[in-house]
């Protein structure tokens, strides 16, 4: 079925650390998987994408890895700061355009 | 370059009643998604609207309807309110056909809807 979903929904980082964000999917029709930050009282901004050939795709700070072997997605944050503290939630986008999303995971980071 | 907007920014309302959720989509898109998001909760997919019709639903009753105008803006309309309609409801705009290698969306800040 249609599914995305998390591991785990709290993730707590000492700044300044790597953050490493987590995502199983189901479904395996989708072109595009997506990562999105929601903060507090906004709506979900777009973080990076990889398209479903890929592995590995490389933004700045972030970086997403894909194995579709076995239907996993990461998002990996370098160098936590404050400002990164949101839910991110991974997303696959559908071809007939819609969005899924997964369960989010909410980033805590430590002073 | 206006970004999606949303209004009201919240709302209030009681079991039964209607309420009129309104969307203006980023500058030049004219296609617009509908979102709920429950509290603590993933956007679920409720519909989308291009060229003034909906395009495609989401799994969500008949009490949810929607509208777009000639301007792109778009209404989210839900009858019979439900305590479990409470939720934020998320615009987004994209462009159709996608101008990329796919229909990118941006959301809007949403419309937190309280149901008493």
């Amino acid at each position: 079925g249609e599914s995305v979903g998390l591991h785990l929904p709290t993730l707590s980082v000492q700044e300044g650390d790597n953050s490493i964000i987590n995502c199983a999917y189901s479904n395996s029709a989708s072109d595009y998987f997506i990562w999105y930050k929601q903060e507090s009282g906004k709506g979900p901004q777009f973080i990076i994408d990889i398209r479903s050939n890929m592995d590995k795709r490389q933004g700045q700070r972030v970086t997403v890895l894909l194995n579709k072997t076995v239907k996993h997605l990461s998002l990996q944050i370098a160098a936590t700061q404050p400002g990164d503290s949101a839910v991110y939630f991974c997303a696959e986008n559908m071809r007939d355009d819609k969005i899924i999303f997964g369960k989010g995971t909410r980033l805590h980071i430590l002073p | 370059d206006a970004g999606v907007t949303q209004s009201p920014t919240h709302l209030i309302k009681t079991r039964g009643q209607q309420v009129t959720l309104r969307c203006s989509p980023k500058s030049g898109h004219d296609t617009v998604s509908w979102y709920q998001q429950a509290l603590g909760q993933e956007p679920q997919f409720i519909f989308q609207y291009y060229e003034e019709e909906e395009r495609q639903r989401g799994n969500f009753p008949d009490r949810f309807s929607g509208h777009q105008f000639p301007n792109y803006s778009s209404e989210l309309n839900v009858n019979a309110l439900l305590l479990g309609d409470s939720a934020l409801y998320l615009c987004a705009s994209s462009f159709l056909p996608p101008r990329g290698p796919y229909n990118e969306q941006f959301f809007g800040p949403g419309t937190r809807l309280t149901v008493l």
